[in-house]
């Protein structure tokens, strides 16, 4: 299994709900990833997850919480979202670090209105 | 400063046209790496190549094939033949020794290949 899944594929919320999105690898990875990426722009980088712990939040809005429950799966928590926070939410994962292959996930496209 | 520049945003061409999608990157370390990445429409982004800073050998790949020179700093990326399936958007990104784990991006070239 050589897959990075995300759920949902596509969510839309209003800007006081409360949402969840999952990712789940199987590949034995280290290091998890959540990159945050607006239409026509690269991927930036969100939090980075390394065996288990976070090692990396760049500076993201605590309305977004990320958790990692285990090995396999990390969350991303959203709450009172704004709509500017719209966009395709990308997990990722790899073995030990960025400087390997990273496997990415189709993302969850997100709409806040 | 670390950074990837794509002098390219969208190229278009068509079937069977070679194509080649420029990246120039600038760091001051000596030890990094390059990286290429594909997303196509349905959003994922697929890992093609990673190159370190001491390999600069060219790679060949199907109908891919990059070549890396540290002279100009730049690791551009050439499609032979290209097919509709290549239509695209390529991501050059660079990594350092640090390992700090963050992936510096390029803005991306969308390549769109016509039939």
């Amino acid at each position: 299994d050589t897959e990075v899944t995300q759920t949902p594929k596509h969510l839309v919320m209003g800007m006081t709900n409360k949402k969840s999105l999952k990712c789940e690898q199987h590949m034995g990875h280290r290091a998890m990833y959540w990159y945050k990426q607006k239409a026509k722009k690269p991927p930036e980088l969100m939090f980075v997850y390394s065996y288990e712990k976070l090692s990396i939040n760049e500076s993201v809005p605590s309305r977004f919480s990320p958790e990692c429950p285990n090995s396999s799966l990390l969350n991303l928590h959203l709450h009172a979202l704004q709509p500017e926070d719209s966009a395709l939410y990308l997990c990722a994962s790899s073995p030990l670090g960025v400087n390997e292959k990273l496997f990415f996930g189709s993302g969850t496209q997100l709409s806040v209105l | 400063a670390q950074k990837v520049t794509q002098a390219q945003t969208e190229i278009s061409v068509v079937e069977k046209e070679d194509v080649t999608l420029d990246c120039v990157y600038e760091t001051r370390d000596t030890t990094y790496y390059l990286f290429w990445y594909k997303q196509p429409p349905s959003g994922e982004l697929v890992f093609l190549i990673r190159r370190n800073s001491f390999d600069e050998q060219n790679e060949i790949s199907g109908r891919y094939s990059w070549n890396f020179q540290k002279s100009t700093s730049s690791f551009n990326f050439t499609i032979t033949a290209s097919q509709v399936v290549d239509s695209a958007v390529y991501f050059c990104a660079l990594t350092l020794r640090d390992n700090t784990d963050k992936l510096i991006f390029g803005t991306g070239t969308r390549l769109q290949v016509f039939p």
